[in-house]
């Protein structure tokens, strides 16, 4: 069975912070991996993708690939009131019956405080 | 890019009815998927297309659902005799092969 696991939080750090978000995933043979925002009520928006072990930045965001660890995490610098929200971390695997369906973690949610 | 599109937005229905949602993936890409997420769950797969084939779906996708995609290019999701336990919001992405999904606004279903 494939799992992500998060931590459901709440993660709550002061405006300006770097806030740091973890993701592990059971399956070694993993593919890709994502990051997606959510706020309340509404739909995942992309965030960061990374394919290779190490980090990968944009503009205040960098997300982190361990995997022999089997951990991915994001770091969000400077925080700000309207990063608050759900964090939800996808894997995919592209192999066997399965080809490219992402698999979510329940998500972490972030509160930012001003 | 016009985004993923779906239709409608919310939709309340009665135990027992029949439903219909539509999905309007980004123009081009090829994969379209139909997710499920329930609250403080991440979004679960339901099924996928390539083109106009259905290439795979989850065990969480009962008899009483159907999907389709028929001229390859907009999708349905039709839900029969609804029950309770449907209630969640029914998110389509799309993508081009095997690229990074894009997501809907959803469609939030309330039987009642």
């Amino acid at each position: 069975q494939k799992e992500v696991e998060q931590n459901s939080g709440p993660l709550s750090v002061p405006e300006g912070a770097i806030a740091s978000l973890n993701c592990t995933y059971s399956d070694r043979v993993s593919q890709s991996f994502f990051w997606y925002r959510q706020y309340s009520g509404k739909s995942p928006e992309l965030i960061m993708s990374i394919y290779s072990n190490g980090d990968k930045e944009d503009g205040r965001f960098t997300a982190q690939l361990n995997k022999a660890s089997q951990y991915v995490s994001l770091l969000i610098r400077d925080s700000q009131p309207s990063d608050s929200a759900t964090y939800l971390c996808a894997v995919k695997w592209s192999y066997g019956g399965s080809q490219g369906n992402l698999i979510f973690g329940k998500g972490t949610k972030l509160s930012v405080k001003p | 890019d016009t985004g993923v599109s779906q239709d409608p937005r919310h939709k309340i229905t009665k135990r027992g009815q029949n439903v219909t949602f539509r999905c309007d993936p980004i123009s081009e890409h090829n994969r379209l998927y139909w997710y499920r997420q329930t609250l403080g769950q991440g979004p679960e797969f339901l099924t996928y297309f390539q083109n106009e084939a259905q290439l795979e779906k989850s065990r969480l996708l009962s008899d009483r659902f159907s999907a389709e995609r028929p001229k390859g290019s907009f999708s349905t999701l039709e839900i029969q005799r609804t029950e309770q336990g449907d209630s969640a919001m029914y998110l389509c992405a799309s993508s081009r092969t095997l690229d990074t999904q894009y997501f809907g606004p959803g469609t939030r279903l309330t039987v009642l």
